[in-house]
């Protein structure tokens, strides 16, 4: 099994630029999320997932899209990047909320 | 919500000394509480964790604590050697909110 995985591993955007990170899983987990994590901050939850077709938010949802059109995919889209999502970004799944979660590798934004 | 504070946000301890680092939580619905190590650059593993119906856990020489009447938790290295040197997550899950809350992180470093 890959585990989870994402990419891209490194992105330097510009303000007001869009892309999407991308996170798969090769577990078969129901549950899905997306952290950032900052300097001192810890990793706060963006958007999180329980199942296909279900997504809700999280602590810092602001700026940040979801969909989960099949248990193995949850991208993370941004809008309209701001040089305040300078950040790095953890991919999480886990069969249910409480429960071991596994992390991916992390993407590393830069917006400029 | 779920709040989770930890503390000390960094601790520095000699080889071969023990290293405490506590949480506490808000959600009383809380029943899942684990434990990552994060070395830098790299995603948080789980180290150990436990459920609210056990009062410790062990594993070599990591043991985790919970008082539920209190609503916190700690974790116990003891014999710490310098690869343990990382930042420390807790974390808490299952509550009312439905996912899992992090701590902000310890970094520990344990000098030779």
């Amino acid at each position: 099994n890959a585990g989870v995985t994402q990419t891209p591993k490194f992105q330097v955007l510009k303000t007001g630029q869009s892309m999407t990170l991308q996170c798969a899983q090769d577990m078969n987990h129901e549950y899905m999320s997306w952290y950032r994590q900052d300097p001192g901050m810890g990793l706060r939850l963006i958007h999180y997932s329980v199942g296909a077709g279900i997504t809700d938010q999280g602590e810092v949802p602001n700026g940040y899209n979801v969909s989960r059109s099949t248990t193995e995919d949850f991208p993370l889209r941004l809008l309209s990047a701001a040089p305040s999502q300078t950040s790095v970004y953890f991919c999480a799944s886990s069969y249910w909320d409480s429960d071991t979660q596994y992390f991916g590798p992390g993407t590393r934004l830069t917006v400029l | 919500g779920e709040n989770v504070e930890q503390h000390p946000s960094t601790l520095s301890v000699q080889e071969g000394d023990s290293a405490v680092i506590k949480c506490t939580y808000s959600d009383s619905a809380s029943n899942y509480f684990p434990w990552y190590k994060q070395e830098l650059g790299k995603r948080p593993q789980l180290i150990i964790d436990i459920r609210s119906n056990v009062g410790e856990k062990k594993d070599q020489r990591i043991a985790v604590t919970l008082n539920k009447t209190a609503k916190h938790f700690s974790l116990h290295i003891t014999e710490t050697q310098p690869e343990d040197s990382a930042v420390y997550f807790c974390a808490a899950g299952g509550g009312s909110q439905g996912n899992l809350i992090f701590g902000k992180g310890t970094k520990l470093s344990v000098k030779p």
